[in-house]
């Protein structure tokens, strides 16, 4: 969606390495999430915001951190890359309304080797 | 705590009706969704469907909804090899969070 870009679009890094995938949108939504995709598990929560410097935990958050200091912005760091954080990495959108539903952007793949 | 089940895998000629089934477990989820993702894109938001109604249908797709046994399908019609993807279900949870089932592979063949 042209609305929503990530980058990169892909990633080799080396384990132990930090990495920083970027989310950037340009529709001013107030709501901003990293999910993970990965086989047989769907996609998973692992940080959300809720307007600058306002952001919280998901249900798979250890090892990542996150940062939101313009709307427009929101960054998802491992601190530290191991190899189960290998997998696709999708940043989404949305703004106060559950009709919305969110819009997502095309997917960061993440290898870690 | 929350959960959404989806059949793995499904295969229909083209042509046919596919049927897409869920479950979720928050009762007081107030928006359900289905997503499709071709490959190597992102999700894309199909259809929804509040949770006091018991069906929507816009063209091809139809969504139904039992609240009772907490059970959502997504029907479409005509399928053609085009519809081929991974479907999502996905419920809403408290602000604004959405959880996902796993996904169902829908293999169209001609």
């Amino acid at each position: 969606d042209a609305g929503i870009t990530q980058s990169p679009r892909h990633k080799v890094t080396e384990t132990g390495t930090p990495v920083t995938l970027r989310c950037h949108q340009t529709e001013n939504h107030r709501y901003m999430y990293w999910y993970r995709q990965d086989p047989g598990h769907g996609l998973r929560l692992i940080h959300y915001s809720y307007g600058v410097k306002d952001t919280d935990k998901g249900e798979v958050s250890d090892g990542y951190s996150v940062s939101r200091s313009k709307t427009e912005d929101f960054l998802l760091t491992l601190e530290s890359a191991t190899s189960s954080q290998t997998s696709v990495y999708f940043c989404a959108i949305t703004r106060p309304g559950g009709n919305y539903g969110y819009t997502f952007g095309s997917g960061t793949r993440l290898t870690v080797v | 705590g929350e959960d959404v089940e989806q059949s793995l895998f499904l295969s229909v000629r083209e042509g046919d009706s596919s049927v897409i089934n869920c479950t979720y477990t928050d009762s007081s989820s107030t928006y359900l969704y289905w997503y499709k993702q071709e490959p190597g894109a992102g999700l894309q938001l199909l259809t929804y469907i509040f949770s006091n109604m018991d069906m929507k249908q816009d063209q091809r797709l139809t969504v139904l909804l039992n609240k009772k046994d907490k059970h959502l399908s997504l029907r479409i019609a005509d399928t053609q090899t085009g519809d081929s993807a991974i479907y999502f279900c996905a419920e809403s949870l408290e602000g604004n969070k959405l959880v996902f089932g796993a996904g169902t592979i829908l293999r169209v063949k001609s």
